[in-house]
Order: C-alpha cells, then structure tokens, then sequence
C-alpha cells in the first residue's frame, strides 16, 4: 500500500515569510496528490491539488511542485498571513482501488504577526 | 447546495449503547467515505461507498456498521464501543469514485466513548 511521510510536523514563520511543506510518497503508481488545511475544531478542506502530469501548479501565494522521480511534492505558501495558521495534511492516491487517499501525518503551521 | 452536512456534531455514548451518525450531501456526489481522526492525527479512510454500494472497507470493525440508504445520505451505525473509538468521525463525498476527484469534507461528529 502506500505510505505518505510530511516534514516538519511543526513550522513557525513571520508573517511575510514563505512557508514550505515537503511530502514524499512510496507508491510509484501514485497520480493524484491533494494539499488539506484544517483549522482548529473545522473540517479539512482542499486548497490545491496536483495531478502526476503536471509538475508544478498555482493558485496565488499557494503554489505546489510534484518531482516524480524523487516521488516527493511539496506546498509553498508565500506572502504568510495569521490566517494561514492550521494544520496542513498532504495526500497521494493510494491505489488503483478509487479515490482512496493516504494522508501524511501533517503540519502545524504557525504564523506570527 | 455545495456543503457536506453532519448530524450530531458532538456525541457522547457508553459502551452499551447504540447511537447513529448521519452524513447527507446533496451536490449529487455518487462516491461517499467515512473517517476517523484522532487528535493531532490525520484522518484515516473507513469505508468508501459508490453509486450506494459499499466498495471498500478498511478492516474496520464489525462494531461500525456503516449504510448508504440513498445516493445523498451515509449513516455510521455504532454499537458496543470501545473508549479508544473516541474521535473525530469525519464524511466525505466526492463525485464519483475515480482517482482524482475532490473530496468534500463535512464537519464531523466529534465522538466520546465512555
């Protein structure tokens, strides 16, 4: 099956800084690789996602890059606001069985104003 | 309606109970999931459901016994838990069962067995 690694499992940055949020993944039969944020007590929601034919993909001071090779991809958050502190899971598709996602152990990010 | 909505948001039960936790979505998703999030974890798939049908479970026990009554609704029937069962209950839907297709989360039924 697959196994997803995410580091660190803490982050603490100024706001204004970037932010980085690095995954890597075992199955190299993995296409799909979805980013979550998770607010304290809130539900996970998508911020981004990344298909295995794309390397790289941006949605304004989000952006993530997908190295095949190395089976690692990795969120970068840019221009950091207080709002952008939560929890940050990462996720590869697990196996050609559905839409069955494997989640990385995730991050705290800390943002300090 | 673009939301994932569920029922109860806080549950607390004893091991001898029988308590049900009810997802509803109606974006006309055909795929439905169940997930258990412990704390400071991430969550962990428990049952996918597809065009009503249940595709996949996780080896999770026979004490979560999970129904899909209609394409909008999924409930998580629970009985004789035990207090590590406490948890985040976390449903999901996406549009169909494919590889890729976005999950939507709802906000989750937090658990506590006692």
């Amino acid at each position: 099956g697959e196994n997803v690694e995410q580091h660190p499992s803490t982050l603490s940055v100024q706001e204004g800084d970037s932010a980085v949020i690095k995954c890597t993944y075992s199955d190299s039969a993995s296409n799909y690789f979805p980013w979550y944020k998770q607010e304290l007590g809130k539900r996970p929601q998508l911020i981004i996602d990344i298909r295995s034919n794309v390397g790289e993909k941006k949605d304004q001071r989000i952006a993530v890059t997908l190295n095949k090779t190395a089976k690692h991809f990795s969120l970068h958050i840019t221009e950091t606001q207080p709002e952008d502190s939560a929890v940050y899971f990462c996720a590869a598709r697990k196996d050609n069985a559905g839409n069955m996602l494997t989640f990385g152990g995730g991050t705290r990010l800390m943002v300090k104003p | 309606d673009t939301e994932v909505t569920q029922t109860p948001k806080h549950l607390v039960m004893g091991m001898t109970n029988k308590k049900s936790l009810k997802c509803e979505q109606h974006m006309g998703h055909r795929a439905m999931y169940w997930y258990k999030q412990k704390a400071k974890k991430p969550p962990e798939l428990m049952f996918v459901y597809s065009y009503e049908k249940l595709s996949i479970n996780e080896s999770v026990p026979s004490r979560f016994s999970p129904e899909c009554p209609n394409s909008s609704l999924l409930n998580l029937h629970l009985h004789a838990l035990q207090p590590e069962d406490s948890a985040l209950y976390l449903c999901a839907s996406s549009q169909g069962p494919l590889v890729g297709e976005t999950q939507y989360f709802g906000p989750g039924t937090r658990l506590l067995v006692l």
